[in-house]
């Protein structure tokens, strides 16, 4: 089965732009999902397919891909962006998910 | 707008099965494809298994084969994850999901 592999933490000064990365095989293949994860509380997804965001979402933040890297973009990080963010797809071999190991981003 | 409303915490004894269940509201079961999704205390994400809805089939992660049945009730849009011969490394929060949605989660407590 496929990994993805992230940065375990990333840190940002507020008002600054910052990415975290994702690789892995699968995305070679699958857009990743990016999801947000609040102590105690349940993933939020931000970004999916090409750069899409659910509504509710702000526009600071955006997704892009090239081979087998995904990105989260967040331009102008806030206070409230402080979070673990999780990179998902499909996995290359078949229809199971497969998450990254996740990335604490702290905001300065 | 779907909600996913999962059953309570639940502490269970080494060697016991647990069932988690998770209303949906919204939209129907059978418009979905719902996975689940574990968290142990302080780690990552890990998927467990889901509907494909390429094959109609519920497919389970190779780690957990043999040890969990995932099912639905589309007359109660409730879908159902149970989890046999619990052990201490299955503490974790269990969550219903789909890819845009997930349910608030339920911790499972396995001790003796």
């Amino acid at each position: 089965s496929s990994e993805l592999t992230q940065d375990p933490a990333v840190s940002v000064a507020l008002g600054q732009t910052v990415r975290i990365t994702c690789q892995g095989d699968s995305l070679r293949s699958y857009y990743a999902s990016w999801y947000q994860q609040k102590p105690g509380q349940a993933p939020v997804l931000v970004i999916y397919g090409k750069n899409n965001r659910p509504s509710g979402i702000p526009d600071r933040f955006s997704g892009s891909s090239s081979g087998n890297t995904a990105s989260l973009t967040i331009t102008g990080a806030q206070a409230e962006d402080e979070a673990d963010y999780y990179c998902n797809s499909r996995d290359s071999s078949g229809p199971n998910w497969v998450f990254g190991g996740g990335t604490k981003l702290t905001v300065l | 707008q779907v909600q996913l409303v999962q059953s309570g915490a639940e502490v269970k004894k080494p060697g016991a099965s647990v069932k988690v269940s998770c209303k949906v509201s919204g939209y129907t079961l059978t418009e979905l494809s719902m996975h689940w999704v574990r968290q142990a205390p302080g780690k990552g994400l890990e998927w467990m298994g889901g509907f494909d809805p390429e094959d109609g089939e519920t497919i389970y992660a190779q780690k957990f084969q043999g040890r969990v049945t995932m099912t639905e009730d589309t007359s109660t849009d409730t879908a159902y994850m149970e989890l046999s011969s619990l052990r201490s490394e299955d503490t974790a929060v269990y969550y219903c999901a789909t890819a845009d949605y997930w349910g608030q989660g339920t911790l499972v407590t396995v001790s003796s």
